[in-house]
């Protein structure tokens, strides 16, 4: 079955420490993505890749970085420099314009 | 300032009746709007979506209505079952990339047997 896998579905840190989450789909969707969710709020977008090798800040991208060397896979990597990393992380990707995103089933990052 | 507005935290209605829910935006580059439905710890999951060129589009027991004057829209569920019990998004878009929605704070809405 298509879809897009997040791995894991929880994750503890220590603060001050770089932690990645995984992002990967066999969905063969250019576009990707990848939103926070704090408690009681809507999904908020971090980064964003229209393409292999190119991505683009979202509306909170401080502390955060990606890469996309592969079509596949969209790793994001919560560095130490957020302030506030404790939150369900979810990756999406969409296959062109005017068609809906397909969402992961997240990681809840919690640091401690 | 918050683009997208679910006003209702929650919503309770009755297994068989409609269940209306709201959504306000304020941008007016906003073209291309769409509901997800979401459960505890886990991904939105797609469920309808209207471009600014309509006003109405049904799937089923959903209906979403846009009222582009107003910049409301609204979703129907008609009838409303149990299995409907859970938080609904809003989300807008300004060029049709859904990917880059600007989400609301969702609407948690129980349906009582």
């Amino acid at each position: 079955d298509g879809g897009i896998t997040q791995s894991p579905k929880y994750l503890f840190r220590k603060e001050g420490q770089n932690v990645t989450l995984s992002c990967e789909q066999n969905l063969n969707h250019d576009a990707m993505y990848w939103y926070r969710q704090d408690p009681g709020q809507g999904l908020r977008l971090i980064y964003y890749s229209q393409i292999v090798n190119d991505f683009q800040k979202g509306d909170i991208a401080e502390g955060y970085s990606v890469s996309r060397e592969k079509k596949e896979s969209f790793p994001l990597t919560v560095t130490s420099a957020q302030k506030n990393p404790t939150a369900f992380y979810l990756c999406a990707s969409s296959r062109g314009v005017y068609t809906e995103a397909f969402f992961g089933q997240g990681t809840r990052l919690t640091v401690v | 300032d918050q683009q997208v507005k679910q006003n209702s935290p929650s919503l309770s209605v009755q297994e068989g009746r409609i269940s209306i829910l709201n959504c306000d935006y304020t941008n007016s580059m906003f073209d291309y709007f769409l509901w997800y439905k979401k459960y505890p710890a886990e991904g939105p999951t797609f469920l309808i979506s209207i471009s600014s060129i309509k006003d109405k589009n049904e799937d089923g027991r959903f209906t979403v209505f846009l009222n582009k004057s107003a910049k409301h829209l609204s979703l129907h569920i008609v009838p409303s079952q149990p299995g409907d019990s859970a938080v609904y998004f809003c989300a807008a878009s300004g060029d049709g990339n859904a990917g880059k929605s600007t989400f609301g704070d969702g609407t948690t809405l129980t349906v009582k047997p």
